[in-house]
């Protein structure tokens, strides 16, 4: 079993809609919770960063971390053709050696 | 404010060569992590280097080995290719405050795309 589950898609949904993208991990020692976008052949974009539990916002973007649940989601309102990309999910435990485990990538299609 | 760089954006190599890749952190941050992204698959932790010493280690071999310069720019030398090891190459920087803080968000640069043949 993998340390972080994604869902790879491919996730297609029209232009305006709500999309819900989620990750769940077994290690309940990670602490700190990002995601990141990633355009083809383009290095990963930090979205959203989040510490232990609780809602963050910023714009469109929503992330949400149930650490009872060991449960994180990305909620991204009126999408737009041009956030047609891969999302990645990435956590680790906020110690020295910064090892962040990834996802491994949700590929969304935004249609016009 | 500089953003990561990396070198160069592709390479092709056949299996048994050694190859250097080179990634320059961005203006502000002393740590660079290095990570090995497979087609379809999420980046995998290689191994992070700060105040010039490997301070973590993925699940990588010793054949692949890394430095960090005075500067804070970093190299990943991979010996003895091995066709498994075609992948996009990233390279992240961050920041470990030296009052014992840190800021765990990392940035990346564009990659170094690594054909073995």
């Amino acid at each position: 079993q993998k340390e972080v589950e994604q869902d790879p898609g491919p996730l297609s949904v029209p232009e305006g809609a709500i999309v819900s993208l989620n990750c769940t991990y077994s290690n309940s020692a990670f602490q700190y919770f990002m995601w990141y976008r990633q355009y083809s052949r383009k290095g990963p974009e930090l979205l959203m960063y989040t510490y232990s539990s609780g809602n963050k916002e910023d714009g469109r973007f929503t992330a949400q971390v149930d650490k009872s649940s060991k449960y994180i989601s990305l909620f991204i309102r009126d999408s737009q053709p041009s956030d047609s990309a891969t999302y990645l999910c990435a956590m680790n435990k906020g110690t020295g050696g910064f090892k962040t485990i990834f996802g491994a990538g949700t590929r969304l299609f935004v249609k016009a | 404010e500089t953003g990561v760089t990396q070198s160069p954006t592709h390479l092709i190599k056949t299996r048994g060569q050694q190859v250097t890749l080179r990634c320059s952190s961005q203006s502000g941050h002393n740590t660079v992590s290095w990570y090995q992204q497979a087609l379809g698959q999420g980046p995998q932790f290689i191994f992070q280097y700060y105040r010039e010493e490997e301070n973590g280690r993925g699940n990588f071999p010793p054949r692949f080995s890394g430095l960090q310069f005075p500067n804070y720019s970093s190299e990943l030398n991979v010996n003895a290719l091995e066709l498994d090891d075609s992948a996009l190459y990233l390279c992240a920087s961050s920041l470990w405050a030296t009052s014992g803080s840190f800021h765990n968000e990392q940035f990346f640069g564009p990659g170094t795309r690594l054909t073995v043949l």
